[in-house]
């Protein structure tokens, strides 16, 4: 069955990095987009950015923009999502999703909680 | 972009039929039929229920159906279920060529 699995929880202090994964299987990897969505503890979801697999092509939301960034490893059907300058508010799940269409993700990855603690 | 326009909670009984409502813009719902649904459980991730605003994937109950009129989109559980209590959030492509999301509704299954 298409799956996505993502690493595990991360705990970042405010200025670092972070880089979380999502392997695809079920499917042909380079076929369809995944897209990055995360969501803070209690909120809504927030639409991070997109990149397809195939030609590593990728667009960023306006606030996440050279914060960002979407990579992909198509020999282990893994992208990755790098967030960089990490603050407090950066503390969230963040959800890989292959994307169809305009507007269709699924599946979604089980989520990435990255904590951004000092 | 801002975010659609959810009620913050809905509620019904079980065996009734629940509406959700999404209100956007002609930039974005009211401007392409690209409005999506997506159920999430307490600590799980979303799940999509409707795609390109009435288009349901397969394995997801035909008691979930969706419409859009104008500028708001709706989501509609006929039958309600226990199992349906979770929250629901909207999203709908935009004029910017990116998406955009509601600000997620609770339904609670009195």
């Amino acid at each position: 069955q298409v799956q996505l699995v993502q690493s595990g929880a991360e705990v970042k202090k405010p200025g670092a990095s972070v880089k979380v994964s999502c392997k695809a299987s079920g499917y042909t990897f380079t076929s369809y987009d995944i897209n990055w969505v995360r969501q803070a503890t209690g909120q809504g979801l927030e639409w991070m950015g997109w990149m397809n697999p195939n030609s590593g092509n990728t667009g960023y939301a306006q606030k996440f923009q050279g914060r960002v960034t979407m990579t992909r490893n198509t020999s282990i059907s893994t992208a990755y999502m790098e967030l960089s300058s990490l603050r407090s508010e950066d503390t969230a799940v963040y959800y890989c999703a292959r994307a169809a269409g305009w507007n269709r993700r699924d599946p979604w990855g089980q989520g990435t909680l990255v904590t951004v603690s000092s | 972009q801002s975010a659609l326009t959810q009620p913050a909670s809905v509620s019904g009984s079980p065996g009734q039929s629940i509406t959700i409502s999404c209100t956007g813009t002609s930039s974005d719902v009211g401007g392409y039929n690209y409005v999506s649904w997506y159920q999430q459980h307490p600590g799980k991730a979303p799940k999509l229920m409707i795609y390109e605003v009435s288009n349901r994937p397969s394995g997801v109950p035909d008691r979930f159906s969706g419409s859009k009129s104008g500028n708001t989109a709706s989501l509609t559980i006929s039958g309600l279920q226990a199992e349906d209590e979770a929250d629901y959030y909207c999203s709908s492509y935009t004029s910017s060529s990116t998406p955009v999301f509601g600000g997620g509704t609770k339904l609670t299954v009195l």
